[in-house]
């Protein structure tokens, strides 16, 4: 089993849809969670940290299920800007940071 | 605050040379890591340093591939001979400590025919 996996996609939506991700984790001591954002040939940015009692930023929420061992992001009012490819990352309970092999996603006009 | 500076940006190679990348993480940066990204795929771990010692390498093919972080500042990463399967994207990041997030920089497009 990967460390950290995700449905590659493509997710095509139209804009104003809202679009959610999720990624599992296999290590339950990671400690840390993020979702980075890829650009086609461009590096990975960080869009948001996760936290254990959930956050949001603007149109994005990002949850975390311990239990369950999975992660989600949450776009709302998806706009064209936003298609790009969609990178889960977490610690894996060694402070080493291991990504996801992200979830592309193209938003329609 | 500069970001993480990488070279070169692009690199085209013959199958069995030798080629090195060189990063320059944020100031005041102690975690540094390489990853290789291939086409379609999420970054992989390649080597990992906290300051000026490896943290894990384990992902890192030592037959051909070596990184140092001389100083605890800069660092390279070399492969040595190179193989057609290392054409990939290099990328370099730093963090703060140990559970902040990571910044990347643009990473070295490498091409191996």
């Amino acid at each position: 089993r990967k460390e950290v996996e995700q449905d590659p996609g493509p997710f095509n939506v139209p804009e104003g849809a809202t679009v959610a991700f999720n990624c599992t984790y296999s290590n339950s001591a990671s400690q840390s969670f993020f979702w980075y954002r890829q650009d086609c040939r461009k590096e990975p940015k960080l869009l948001m940290s996760v936290y254990s009692s959930g956050n949001e930023d603007g149109r994005f929420t990002a949850q975390l299920n311990r239990a369950s061992q999975y992660i989600s992001l949450l776009i709302r009012d998806s706009k064209l800007s936003d298609s790009a490819t969609y990178l889960c990352v977490t610690d894996s309970g060694t402070y080493k940071y291991i990504f996801g092999t992200g979830t592309r996603l193209k938003v329609l006009a | 605050e500069a970001g993480v500076a990488q070279s070169p940006r692009y690199k085209i190679i013959e199958k069995r040379q030798s080629v090195a990348f060189w990063c320059n993480p944020i100031s005041g940066h102690a975690t540094l890591y390489w990853y290789q990204q291939i086409l379609g795929q999420g970054p992989k771990l390649l080597i990992q340093f906290q300051n000026n010692g490896v943290v894990d390498d384990s992902q890192l093919p030592k037959d051909r591939f070596s990184a140092e972080r001389l100083k605890g500042v800069d660092s390279t990463l070399k492969i040595q001979p190179a193989k057609l399967e290392d054409s990939a994207v290099y990328l370099c990041a730093s963090t703060r400590s140990r559970t902040t997030e990571a910044f990347f920089g643009q990473g070295t497009r490498l091409t191996v025919v």
